[in-house]
Formats: structure tokens, C-alpha cells, sequence
């Protein structure tokens, strides 16, 4: 079965520090990969893709993600915290030649001052 | 800019009672989708709509319907509501092209008693 896995349903960092928020898949052939926010009340917002090429992709808010195919990981990332980036964030797949995303189930990052 | 709406924002049903969520986009996209989120359960889908006139189930679509009314528009219909439907749903739109992200509704809250 196709999944998506983030193991860590919370991750605590301080602020200025980098941050990691794991997802690692389980699909077959060169699925796109996404990476989502969710703020309190709120529908999830786009902050990043990877499609093909580079395997470090940059996005909004000065997020970033890294593409590993061996390990079939996308990790996000970001080099410095800001208290206003604690949210709930997921990664989703969604497997060429479909109509359909599959999401992981959300980690939640709080960045403490 | 209105993106993707949602109506309404919140609901309390009593069981058995039926309900119609609405949800329009104004970004001329072709695909829409229903999801419901639970806590520690990510996104999972309920129904999806890949162009205007075409509906498939997703991963859990027992005791909702869908009506793709138009190229805008995309409801969900619980027809007897049970408790444990009580979730968020949202609703999402993209371009036919799956490597474009989704755009989420802020959520309707949905209790059902």
C-alpha cells in the first residue's frame, strides 16, 4: 500500500536554531512530493515541491526540503527557527499518473523563545 | 482572491440528521477534493473529483455523497449523520496536472451528537 510516514508527532527547537521535520515514502515510481503548514483554524497552505531536478528545494518563508530517492525521504527544513514558524506541518504524495495526494498525519513543531 | 470557500465554518448535528457541506473555487481549476482531518490521523480522503462531471470515492467515503455541481462548485452530503463523522472537513482544488500543490478551504467544524 502507498503511505506516507512522519514519525515524530512533535518536534521542540529553540529559536535560531535549525529545524528538521521528517516524512519518508512509500510509493512506486517518481511520485511528486509536497510539503504543507496549518496554522490554528486554518486550511493547510503550500510551502514547497519537489517534481524532478535538484534535490534541494527552497520555498516560502525560507523553508527548504531535501529529495533523497535511496531513502525515499523528504525532509524539511530550516536553519534557523522563528517562534512564528510553530504549526502543524504535513508532507503528502502524490503518485504520477494519479489524480491523488496521500498525506502523512502531521507533525507539530513549537519553536520556544 | 478568494481562493478556495467554504460554507459553513461550523455545524452541530444531531444523529441522524442530514447535511449538505458546500465548497467553490474561483481559480478555474479542474480537480476538487474532500477530506476530513482527525487528530493523530492526517488527511484522508473522502471523495475526489478529477474534472467537471466525474466523482470517484477515495479512502473513506461510507456515508457521504458528492455532487460536482459545476466546474466551481463541489458538496459533500452526509445523508444520516453518526457521531463519528463529528471532524473538520476540508475542501481543495488543483490544476488536472498532479505535480501542482492544492488549495485548501479554511475547514467547516462539524459535531454531530
Amino acid at each position: 500500500a502507498q503511505s506516507v510516514a512522519q514519525p515524530e508527532d512533535q518536534v521542540n527547537v529553540a529559536e535560531g536554531n535549525p529545524l528538521t521535520v521528517k516524512c519518508t515514502y512509500s510509493v512506486s515510481g517518481n511520485p511528486y512530493l509536497f510539503w504543507y503548514v496549518q496554522y490554528p483554524n486554518r486550511g493547510l497552505q503550500f510551502l514547497l515541491k519537489y517534481i524532478t531536478g535538484d534535490n534541494l528545494v527552497k520555498g516560502s518563508y525560507g523553508f527548504e526540503a531535501e529529495f533523497n530517492k535511496s531513502q525515499t525521504s523528504f525532509h524539511l527544513k530550516k536553519p534557523s527557527a522563528l517562534v512564528s514558524d510553530s504549526a502543524l506541518y504535513f508532507c503528502a504524495v502524490s503518485p504520477s499518473g494519479t489524480y491523488k495526494y496521500i498525506f502523512g498525519t502531521g507533525t507539530r513543531l513549537k519553536v520556544l523563545a | 482572491n478568494a481562493g478556495v470557500t467554504q460554507t459553513p465554518k461550523f455545524q452541530v448535528l444531531k444523529t441522524g440528521q442530514s447535511m449538505t457541506l458546500q465548497c467553490a473555487q474561483d481559480m478555474n481549476h479542474n480537480s476538487m477534493y474532500w477530506y476530513r482531518q482527525d487528530p493523530g490521523m492526517g488527511l484522508r480522503l473522502i471523495y475526489y473529483s478529477a474534472s467537471e462531471g466525474t466523482t470517484d470515492k477515495g479512502e473513506v467515503p461510507n456515508g457521504y455523497n458528492v455532487s460536482r455541481l459545476n466546474k466551481r462548485e463541489f458538496s459533500l452530503r452526509l445523508e444520516s449523520a453518526a457521531p463519528s463523522q463529528t471532524s473538520v472537513y476540508f475542501c481543495a482544488s488543483t490544476r488536472q496536472d498532479t505535480n501542482q500543490p492544492q488549495h485548501f478551504g479554511d475547514g467547516t467544524r462539524l459535531s454531530i451528537l
